[in-house]
């Protein structure tokens, strides 16, 4: 399934189904994107990246899509377990040298089903 | 060992007090952030230091003040608290501004 929903977007699957979180971002000129999970209670943690050079990366059961055309990240979690259950961001760097800041979007809640 | 660590991790304190958050990263990292969290999750950076030099305020009001001694430590004081800053804090820091940024575990601020 994929992220719907006009504030907090949420998705709810079942435990073994593949997960589809999408993110549009805002600047064409970002060139490095990065996945966040955050569980209940705690911060955002690093998921997986990839720059504007790669429409595809793949991690241990996570893949991000970019497609720079329509300015549109994806994460791909498959086999969704229980413990994916969390907000996940997607965030894109903006500014330039020292001024490098990363901007986030709105977060999608995963909810997986045992 | 925690890398970036923030304390204290819960804070309810009255209208018009004053506060600070503390934080701490062992990463070796140049660059430290703090961002707000609000009730609907969404994060928004306020600021960034890199080698104890402020590079990024977000339009913070001035009763914000973060303050780095050294690159290791970025602190956050508050004063005259108003009901709207309630929210969670975070720290975080990276190696260098734009790479990838790596946060503490969050100061749950609530003013009554």
């Amino acid at each position: 399934g994929e992220s719907v929903g006009l504030h907090l977007p949420t998705l709810s699957v079942q435990e073994g189904d593949n997960s589809i979180i999408n993110c549009a971002y805002s600047n064409s000129a970002s060139d490095y994107f990065i996945w966040y999970k955050q569980e209940s209670g705690k911060g955002p943690q690093f998921i997986i990246d990839i720059r504007s050079n790669m429409d595809k990366r793949q991690g241990q059961r996570v893949t991000v899509l970019l497609n720079k055309t329509v300015k549109h990240l994806s994460l791909q979690i498959a086999a969704t377990q229980p413990g994916d259950s969390a907000v996940y961001f997607c965030a894109e760097t903006t500014g330039g040298g020292s001024n490098y800041k990363l901007t986030f979007g709105k977060g999608t809640l995963l909810t997986v089903n045992p | 060992d925690t890398a970036v660590s923030q304390t204290p991790k819960y804070l309810v304190t009255q209208m018009g007090n004053d506060k600070s958050i503390k934080c701490e990263q062992n990463l070796g990292h140049d660059t430290m952030y703090w961002y707000k969290q609000d009730s609907k999750k969404f994060l928004k950076i306020m600021f960034s230091y890199n080698n104890k030099e402020l590079i990024i305020n977000e339009t913070v009001p001035n009763r914000f003040s973060p303050k780095s001694p050294d690159k290791a430590h970025l602190n956050l004081h508050i004063n005259s608290l108003e009901l709207g800053d309630s929210a969670v804090y975070f720290c975080a820091s990276s190696q260098v501004a734009g790479a990838t940024i790596y946060f503490g575990e969050g100061s749950w601020l609530t003013v009554v």
